[in-house]
This record gives structure tokens, C-alpha cells and sequence, in this order.
């Protein structure tokens, strides 16, 4: 069965702290990716990364920075934590849906962490 | 403006009702749509999958999409109290690298 693991479901940290996210697959995926979900703001991606090493920016990366040092392990690192980046974080991975030409990856999301800063 | 729209809700049905659940979008390019579950206190998982335009069914969901008008729907027929979640539409143009997720909507479904 696919498993995506997260190291905390809950976490509290002061303002000014480093902050670490751990996020565990054991389905052999390539792709990993870190989310924060917000009430009516839907699920934003962070970073992803599609191979050991090698991250992407995706769309709100600022604050944040990524590991991806062996293949089922992505970290998440809050550099100095802010209230704003008070959320629930979601990691994911992926593998591909369907045949040629109508393949996509689907993304197996862990159970989140909710993260406050205060 | 937002590259997609979902409706937040709460959305609530009594036991048995056909729910519509919709999202609408601006990008064109978007080829691979997607329903999310979420329960609360867990993480999104995948319902349903749908390339392109048409219907897919399984069991008591449809998905639908209708790309000349950017309109995608999932219905849910015989609603069941372990329906009540929060419906996440996705969508993505290739690669699944950038999927672009909506906002969510609650649905309860009253016993």
C-alpha cells in the first residue's frame, strides 16, 4: 500500500526558529513535492524536486528552502519561522497515471503537519 | 483572477441526494483534471482522473469536463454520510509537475 509519512502532525515554534519537515515514501517515487494548504487559498506548492538532489522553486518558495539528499526523503526547512507561515503543510510524491499519451503523475499526499508560529 | 475556481462551500445534502460538485478555470492549456477527498485532519487523495474532455465513471461518481467551456463537475450519486469531506478539484497541462489546485469544497451529507 502507498505510504507517504511526515515526521510531526503537529507543530509549535517561536518566531526566529529553524524549522525542519520531514517527509518519508516508500513507493520508490521520483517525484516529491511540499505544499501549505490555507482556508480559501487552496493547496500552494513550495518546492518539488523530480530526482535525488535537484528541487525547483514552485510557486510562493520564499522563507523556504528544500533537502533531498536520499531518494524517499524530501526535507522542508523554515530558515528563520514567521507567524505568516503559520498552515498545514502537505507533502506528496508521485507516479504516473494512465498509458502513453495520456499520462500524468498523480500525487499521494502524507497526512500533514500543522505547523504555528507564535 | 484566479487559474481556478472552486466554490468553498459548506455544501449540505441529506443521505441519499446527487451532489454537484464544479470548478471552473482560465488556462486552456490544462489537459489532466483531477478529484481530491480530503477527510478532515488527513491528506488529499485521489478520486478521479480525467484526460482531456468526456465523462469517466466509477461507482456512484462521474466526473465531468467540458473544456469549451472550462467547466469541470463531479457528481456523487446516493450520498453517504462517509462522503462528507472536502472535494479539491486539479488540474494540469503536462508532466504534473505545476498542478493547479482549487480551494476545496466541504460537503457534509446529513443521516
Amino acid at each position: 500500500d502507498v505510504k507517504v509519512t511526515q515526521s510531526s502532525r503537529y507543530l509549535v515554534k517561536r518566531t526566529g526558529e529553524k524549522v525542519f519537515l520531514e517527509c518519508v515514501q516508500d513507493m520508490d517515487h521520483e517525484n516529491m513535492f511540499w505544499y501549505r494548504q490555507d482556508p480559501g487559498l487552496g493547496l500552494r506548492l513550495i518546492y518539488f524536486s523530480y530526482d535525488v538532489k535537484m528541487k525547483e522553486k514552485g510557486d510562493i518558495p520564499e522563507g523556504y528552502s528544500v533537502s533531498r539528499e536520499k531518494k524517499e526523503r524530501f526535507s522542508l526547512i523554515l530558515e528563520s519561522a514567521s507567524t505568516n507561515q503559520t498552515s498545514m503543510y502537505l507533502c506528496a510524491s508521485s507516479s504516473e497515471l494512465g498509458t502513453s499519451g495520456e499520462s500524468t503523475d498523480t500525487q499521494y499526499f502524507g497526512p500533514g503537519t500543522r505547523l504555528t508560529v507564535l | 483572477q484566479k487559474e481556478v475556481e472552486q466554490d468553498p462551500g459548506p455544501l449540505s445534502v441529506p443521505e441519499g441526494a446527487i451532489v454537484s460538485l464544479n470548478c471552473t478555470y482560465s488556462n486552456s492549456a490544462f489537459q489532466y483534471f483531477m478529484w481530491y477527498r480530503q477527510y478532515s485532519r488527513k491528506g488529499p487523495e485521489l478520486l478521479m482522473y480525467t484526460y482531456s474532455s468526456g465523462n469517466k465513471e466509477d461507482g456512484r461518481f462521474t466526473a465531468q469536463v467540458d473544456k469549451s467551456s472550462k467547466y469541470i463537475s463531479l457528481f456523487i450519486r446516493d450520498s453517504q454520510p462517509s462522503d462528507s469531506a472536502t472535494y479539491l478539484c486539479a488540474m494540469d497541462e503536462t508532466g504534473g509537475f505545476k498542478t493547479i489546485f482549487g480551494a476545496g469544497t466541504r460537503l457534509f451529507v446529513k443521516a
